[in-house]
């Protein structure tokens, strides 16, 4: 069974500034079959990046998705205002399908 | 458009079984794999598990005793059966295809 841990926690950050949200695996991720969700305060998540690195439709190209094997990265180039949510990554090669803890990336 | 409904119950008593369908619109229930997800009050998300059409599933093993999952392909829906809830089940309860397209979540508390 995979376990995800995402680091960090949170992360206190300015619109405008450059967010990096890690992704570590236990094991390695087949076919890099991780995605990546947003959520905001209650609402469902949304689909942000699939395959580790492919945008889903309609997603900003801020957005990026970046790594292979058991390490994978979220990069947004740049934070706007409606980017502060919590950021799950997810992966689906290989069943159990787990999630991670999450990462909150907070207003500065 | 794809569109995911979630229906059922919003609360549930203590030992009994929590019961929910998600109906499918915009593609067939023959695509994709579909799960059901949870995430109690201020917390993260917690995979419960999927189902194929083919009645394929693979549940969370912390969970796997006391779920259920099935299909109706008629109805373009599936169905998911939580047995012996506790409290610690109180969760928004989603349904999902394979990582795409999400219900809007549905409340289930578990309460006398």
């Amino acid at each position: 069974e995979i376990v995800l841990t995402q680091s960090p926690g949170s992360l206190s950050l300015s619109p405008g500034e450059r967010a990096t949200l890690s992704c570590r695996a236990s094991q390695s991720v087949t076919s890099n079959y991780l995605a990546w969700y947003q959520q905001k305060p209650g609402q469902a998540p949304r689909l942000l990046i699939y395959g580790a690195s492919s945008r889903a439709t309609g997603i900003p190209d801020r957005f990026s998705g970046s790594g292979s094997g058991t390490d994978f990265t979220l990069t947004i180039s740049r934070l706007e205002p409606e980017d502060f949510a919590v950021y799950y990554c997810q992966q689906y090669g290989r069943s159990p399908w787990p999630f991670g803890q999450g990462t909150r990336v907070e207003i500065k | 458009q794809v569109q995911l409904q979630e229906s059922g119950p919003g609360l549930v008593k203590p030992s009994e079984t929590l019961s929910l369908t998600c109906t499918v619109s915009g593609a067939s229930i023959t695509s994709y794999y579909w799960n059901w997800i949870r995430q109690p009050p201020g917390k993260g998300l917690e995979w419960i598990g999927y189902i194929h059409y083919t009645g394929t599933t693979s549940y969370n093993p912390s969970l796997k005793s006391r779920v259920t999952m099935s299909v109706d392909t008629s109805k373009n829906q599936f169905s998911l059966k939580l047995s012996s809830v506790t409290a610690a089940d109180t969760a928004v309860y989603y349904c999902a295809s394979t990582v795409q397209y999400w219900g809007q979540g549905t409340l289930v508390t578990v309460s006398s």
